[in-house]
């Protein structure tokens, strides 16, 4: 199974910070790969999907790159509607797997 | 727009069994791959079945396999989780979620608000 390795666990940060959260898979998953956001109570949303397309809605301060074992997912100027969990997922592989998570939450 | 309900989330014994249904409108059902995702209390999220449109491939965690059975119904638009032998390690959010069509490989796009599955004495 492909293992998702997120990092940091938690990222503090201020409204208007940038925000850079990594991904990096145990073995190289062309750019099958997509970021998800999730508030408390409520349903995982898909935030980017094959590393870089921005999916249906989401806002332009949110941008996906990298290719391979490594991702990023910046965000460029944090909105206080931003501070949650983000987790990546790969779709390279069958079992499909997600990273852990990262939260980023108010400083 | 695109709705996914589930229902038959409940209290189950270890050992016991549940069924989830998803309810699916507002586009193609049956044109698009499906998925059951569930998230542990305070956990992560994890891909638990996959069905594609039109049964070509169905695919397991190894951690359900031979317990859980994934199914759908496409002249209801319906999309089903038979949930076996339950384990306390089973107790989850489980969401409906949906997959790919052959025109997008736009994979998990839509959640639905998930149903929580207890396994307890």
């Amino acid at each position: 199974d492909i293992v998702l390795t997120q990092s940091p666990a938690t990222l503090s940060l201020s409204p208007g910070e940038r925000a850079t959260l990594s991904c990096r898979a145990s073995q190289s998953i062309s750019t099958s790969l997509a970021w998800y956001q999730q508030k408390p109570g409520q349903a995982p949303r898909l935030l980017i999907y094959d590393t870089a397309n921005r999916a249906t809605g989401i806002p332009a301060r949110f941008s996906g790159s990298g290719s391979g074992t490594d991702f990023t997912l910046t965000i460029t100027s944090l909105e206080p509607e931003d501070f949650a969990v983000y987790y990546c997922q790969q779709r390279d592989n069958w079992p499909r797997t997600f990273g852990q998570g990262t939260k980023v939450e108010i400083k | 727009e695109v709705q996914l309900v589930e229902s038959g989330g409940g209290l189950v014994k270890p050992g016991g069994s549940l069924r989830l249904s998803c309810e699916a409108s507002g586009f193609a059902f049956n044109s698009y791959s499906m998925n059951w995702v569930r998230q542990a209390p305070g956990k992560g999220l994890e891909w638990v079945a996959s069905i594609s449109s039109s049964y070509t491939y169905i695919f397991y965690v190894d951690s359900v396999r031979g317990r859980f059975t994934i199914s759908r119904d496409n002249s209801n638009n319906s999309l089903f989780l038979q949930m076996n032998s339950l384990r306390v390690e089973d107790t989850a959010v489980y969401y409906c979620v949906r997959g790919i069509t052959a025109s997008s490989r736009v994979e998990f796009d839509y959640w639905g608000q998930g149903a929580l599955v207890t396994v307890s004495s």
